[in-house]
C-alpha cells in the first residue's frame, strides 16, 4: 500500500480565496482524521471520520473550516476564505480503528502558507 | 484546553548517552498511549505504545515508563544516535477511541 497520500505538498495562496487539501487513506481503514501542526498547540485536532461520517468536528477552528468524506477513499478539507493565521501544516492520517489496530498513519501533510 | 501537554520543546543530548522525553496528561481516563517521531517534510510514524495495564514496555533502544498516579509517562532513547534527532510526539487516548497529542519535543542527538 502506497499509505497515506495527500496533495498538494505545498500551497501557497492569498488571503481571501478558497483553499482544498485532499487526503486518501489507506485502504481498508475506517477512520480518517484531520490534524493541524503548529508551534503552539502541536498536532491538534480539527475533525475526525468513522466509516465516512463525521464524529467529532469540536476542533474545527471556525465556520470558513469544512471537511468532506464523500467515499471511503477521499476526504478534504477546505478553507474559505483563507486568512493568513490558517498557514500551517495539515495532516491526515487513517486507522482501522476497532479492528485491532490502534495506531494512526499519517500521510506527508501540506503545508500551507496564506499571503 | 490541552490534555497532554510536552512542557520541553526542546532537548540536546550527546551520542551515546540517554534522551528521556516527557509527558503529562490530564484526563485520568487516558488508557492508551503512543509515541510518535517526526522528521522534518515528513508525517509522523509510529514509534511505541503502551497500555496502562504496564507501567513499561521496551522497543530495542526504545522504553516507554507510565506512572499512571503522576499521570506522566516517559520515553527512554539509550543509546542516543544522529538519526534519532527528531521532533517526538505523545498522544493518549481511552482505548479505541481519538488520540489527543501533545506539542512535541525536538530531540537533538549531537554526535
Amino acid at each position: 500500500d502506497a499509505g497515506v497520500i495527500q496533495s498538494p505538498r505545498h500551497e501557497v495562496t492569498e488571503m481571501g480565496q478558497e483553499v482544498t487539501l485532499r487526503c486518501k487513506p489507506i485502504s481498508g481503514h475506517n477512520s480518517l482524521f484531520w490534524y493541524r501542526q503548529t508551534m503552539m498547540r502541536g498536532l491538534e485536532l480539527l475533525i475526525y471520520f468513522n466509516n465516512n461520517v463525521p464524529i467529532d468536528d469540536s476542533g474545527m477552528p471556525e465556520d470558513r473550516f469544512s471537511a468532506k468524506m464523500p467515499n471511503a477513499s477521499f476526504s478534504t478539507l477546505k478553507i474559505q476564505p483563507s486568512e493568513p493565521r490558517d498557514s500551517a501544516v495539515y495532516f491526515c492520517a487513517s486507522s482501522p480503528m476497532g479492528q485491532g489496530e490502534l495506531d494512526y498513519t499519517f500521510g506527508s501533510g501540506t503545508r500551507l502558507t496564506v499571503v | 484546553d490541552q490534555q497532554v501537554k510536552q512542557n520541553s520543546p526542546s532537548l540536546s543530548v550527546q551520542e551515546g548517552r540517554i534522551s528521556i522525553l516527557n509527558c503529562d496528561y490530564t484526563n485520568s481516563m487516558f488508557d492508551y498511549f503512543l509515541w510518535y517521531k517526526k522528521y522534518p517534510a515528513e508525517g509522523p510514524t509510529f514509534l511505541i505504545s503502551i497500555s496502562s495495564i504496564k507501567d513499561k514496555n521496551e522497543d530495542g533502544r526504545f522504553t516507554v515508563f507510565l506512572n499512571k498516579s503522576a499521570k506522566h509517562l516517559s520515553l527512554h532513547i539509550v543509546p542516543s544516535q544522529p538519526g534519532d534527532s527528531a521532533v517526538y510526539f505523545c498522544a493518549a487516548s481511552v482505548y479505541g477511541n481519538q488520540f489527543y497529542f501533545g506539542t512535541g519535543t525536538s530531540l537533538t542527538v549531537i554526535p
